[in-house]
């Protein structure tokens, strides 16, 4: 079975904090994606990756950053959080479309992130 | 750039009941899937649909596409509790980018 795991499940912060949250799969995806899911707005993509060192912006990549050195990890960072970022955070990966991947995304279990 | 949108947003139904939740996207796409997310889970893949006219089903679930209209539909046959979720559906964009909608959130009462 596909793993993505998250590092953590619940996270608290303090307005102004650097914030890293990590991904890390088991199956050798080229893909990997960092959603944000609020109440009401449905998952909304920030940032993702196709290959190591690569990456694009979602529709909401403001005050985000990511990084990809490996293949299997993709961490995405909070410069400076603020309270908007409050969020369940959701980390996904998939293979390319044109090795026959792209079936579907394995997600992880989330990241809870609360900005005080 | 791609919007998706679900309606309804939430939904109350009564065991037995059928009804459908929809699914309109605005630029042409060749694949959509279905996700269900249960209270404070990750999300799970129910269907991938990948050409106009596709129809799947499991159990009591039935997800079709047309890709036309720019339309999906996940129809609920006989409700049940267990279907009880939050359901999204979400399009390819851009050769790997996938757009979800808002959501409908499910219940199902007796």
């Amino acid at each position: 079975d596909v793993k993505v795991t998250q590092s953590s499940r619940y996270l608290v912060k303090r307005t102004g904090e650097k914030v890293f949250l990590e991904c890390v799969q088991d199956m050798d995806h080229e893909n990997m994606f960092w959603y944000r899911q609020d109440p009401g707005l449905g998952l909304r993509l920030i940032y993702f990756s196709y290959d190591v060192k690569m990456k694009e912006k979602g529709d909401i990549p403001e005050g985000y950053s990511v990084s990809r050195e490996k293949k299997e990890r993709f961490s995405l960072i909070l410069e400076s959080a603020s309270t908007n970022q409050t969020s369940m955070y959701l980390c996904a990966s998939s293979p390319l479309r044109r090795t026959g991947g792209g079936e579907k995304l394995f997600f992880g279990s989330g990241t809870q992130l609360s900005v005080l | 750039e791609l919007k998706v949108e679900q309606n309804p947003l939430f939904l109350s139904m009564q065991e037995g009941k059928n009804y459908t939740i929809y699914c309109n996207y605005s630029t042409t796409s060749d694949r959509l899937y279905w996700y269900r997310q249960d209270p404070g889970k990750s999300l799970e893949s129910l269907f991938v649909l990948l050409s106009n006219g596709a129809v799947k089903q499991e159990g009591r679930l039935m997800a079709s596409l047309d890709t036309k209209a720019r339309l999906s539909t996940l129809h609920i046959t006989a409700a049940v509790h267990d279907l009880s979720a939050t359901y999204f559906c979400a399009v390819i964009y851009n050769t790997d980018k996938l757009i979800f909608g808002t959501g409908t959130r499910l219940q199902v009462f007796p």
